[in-house]
C-alpha cells in the first residue's frame, strides 16, 4: 500500500525552531508538497520539492531525500500565527496525490 | 486575489436526502477536485475533473456523483445522504503544470442526521 507518516501533534515555543518530519512509501515519486491549514480554514500551499535538497522560503524551509523517502518542514523564528496543521502530500507515479493525516503544531508563548 | 468559493460553510441534512455542494473558482483553472477530510485521516479524493463535462473517479467515489457544466463550477452530489458521509468537504482547483499547486475552498462541514 501507499502511506504517508507524520507526527500527529507537536508543541514548540514562540521564537524557537521546529522540524516536522514526513516519511512516505508510494508507488513512484513525482514531487512532495507541504500545505498549511489553520483550524477551520482551507489548506494553503507552502512548498514543493521534486529534487533532493533544501528549498528555503523565508522562515520556512523544506527538505527532501528521495532515497530515504523522507522530507521535513523547518519553521524558524516561530510566531503564534504558525499554530496550524501541516499536511504532507506526495504525487506518485500516476500523478495521484497521497496525503498524510497532518501534524497539528501548537505554539506556546 | 484568487478564490475558490464553496456555497455553504455548514450544512445539516437528514438521511436519504439529496445534497448538492457547489464550488466556484475564478482563476480559469482546468482542474477541479472534491476531497473529504476526516479527523486522523489524510485528505481523500472523491472525484476530479480536468475539463468541462469531464469527470474521473477518485479513491472514494461510492455514494457521490459530480457535475461540471461550466469551467468555473464543479458540483458534488450526494444522491442519498447517509450518516457515514458526515464530514468536511473541500473543493480545490489547479492549473495544469509541473507543480499543480492546489487552491482550496474554505470547506463545507456536512452533518447527516
Amino acid at each position: 500500500g501507499q502511506n504517508i507518516d507524520q507526527p500527529t501533534e507537536m508543541t514548540a515555543t514562540e521564537g524557537a525552531i521546529v522540524q516536522i518530519n514526513c516519511t512516505y512509501q508510494t508507488s513512484g515519486f513525482n514531487g512532495l508538497f507541504w500545505y498549511q491549514q489553520h483550524a477551520g480554514e482551507a489548506p494553503t500551499f507552502l512548498s514543493y520539492n521534486v529534487l533532493d535538497g533544501l528549498e528555503e522560503k523565508g522562515r520556512f524551509s523544506s527538505f527532501l531525500s528521495r532515497s530515504k523517502g523522507y522530507s521535513y518542514l523547518l519553521l524558524k523564528e516561530l510566531q503564534m500565527k504558525d499554530s496550524a496543521s501541516y499536511l504532507c502530500a506526495v504525487k506518485n507515479s500516476n500523478y495521484q496525490l497521497i496525503w498524510g493525516a497532518g501534524t497539528k503544531l501548537i505554539i506556546k508563548p | 486575489d484568487v478564490k475558490v468559493t464553496q456555497s455553504s460553510r455548514y450544512l445539516v441534512k437528514r438521511t436519504g436526502e439529496k445534497v448538492f455542494l457547489e464550488c466556484v473558482q475564478d482563476m480559469d483553472h482546468e482542474n477541479m477536485f472534491w476531497y473529504r477530510q476526516d479527523p486522523g485521516l489524510g485528505l481523500r479524493l472523491i472525484y476530479f475533473s480536468y475539463d468541462v463535462k469531464m469527470k474521473e473517479k477518485g479513491d472514494i467515489p461510492e455514494g457521490y456523483s459530480v457535475s461540471r457544466e461550466k469551467k468555473e463550477r464543479f458540483s458534488l452530489i450526494l444522491e442519498s445522504a447517509s450518516t457515514n458521509q458526515t464530514s468536511m468537504y473541500l473543493c480545490a482547483s489547479s492549473y495544469p503544470g509541473e507543480v499543480e499547486e492546489l487552491f482550496f475552498g474554505s470547506g463545507t462541514q456536512l452533518s447527516v442526521l
